[in-house]
């Protein structure tokens, strides 16, 4: 059974750092594209960053530059570095897994989310 | 760039059906979309591939309650008898080299 598993969300203060991780089981995560996508308080579903199975890394605009997506294999975790975060940074985070490898498609599972609030 | 248009809400009484629609936006009536129930509190739920001659793929588990469809630009869920547990927001999504991912605002359907 595919499952993914988010934790480290929280409070923090504008410009400080933060890092999120997503335990896979059921799948390697080496085995498909694996994303990150996030939804404001009273907002709909936004994407954030990719990592594809050969590696390749994409970022959406708004994060781009502050926001760094990794995995480490022998973990089966899916990680989200994100710093300088902001106001508009408040959002849950949700882990999600592509239906494919190497080219982009739907996401076929879903984490449950892990909420950040960026606040002082 | 391709763009989701959903309608806000929705609603139906509890075991009639409804239909809910997602539009494509102008030169863009050929891509697949995907379906996705978020609930209250929980992470999003995939229900199908949608693709542009109507066929389509559930993801495990989806009960065959829930059905899609297409006609042009529009991407249509249908959702036959209707439980309470099925008022949820849904979302359309699709995809594309450079464009990434996209989804729609949601629609919020309430079960009568």
């Amino acid at each position: 059974e595919v499952q993914l598993v988010e934790s480290g969300g929280g409070l923090i203060q504008p410009g400080g750092s933060l890092r999120l991780s997503c335990a896979a089981s059921g799948f390697s995560v080496s085995s498909n594209y694996m994303a990150w996508v996030r939804q404001a308080p009273g907002k709909g579903l936004e994407w954030v960053s990719v990592v594809y199975a050969g590696d390749n890394r994409y970022y959406a605009d708004s994060v781009k530059g502050r926001f760094t997506i990794s995995r480490d294999n022998s973990r089966n975790t899916l990680y989200l570095q994100m710093t300088r975060l902001r106001s508009e940074d408040t959002a849950v985070y949700y882990c999600a897994r592509g239906a494919t490898r190497l080219t982009p498609d739907y996401f076929d599972y879903w984490g449950q989310g892990t909420l950040v609030t960026v606040s002082s | 760039q391709v763009a989701l248009t959903q309608s806000p809400s929705a609603s139906a009484s509890l075991g009639a059906s409804v239909k809910l629609t997602c539009t494509l936006s102008s030169g863009h009536s050929n891509y697949p979309i995907a379906w996705h129930q978020k609930q209250p509190e929980k992470g999003p739920r995939y229900l199908m591939k949608l693709n542009s001659d109507g066929s389509h793929n559930r993801g495990d588990g989806i009960p065959d309650r829930f059905s899609g469809s297409s006609s042009g630009a529009e991407r249509y869920l249908t959702i036959s008898g209707l439980q309470s547990e099925d008022e949820a927001d849904y979302y359309c999504q699709t995809w594309g080299t450079g464009i990434h991912w996209v989804f729609g605002a949601g629609t919020k359907l309430t079960v009568l």
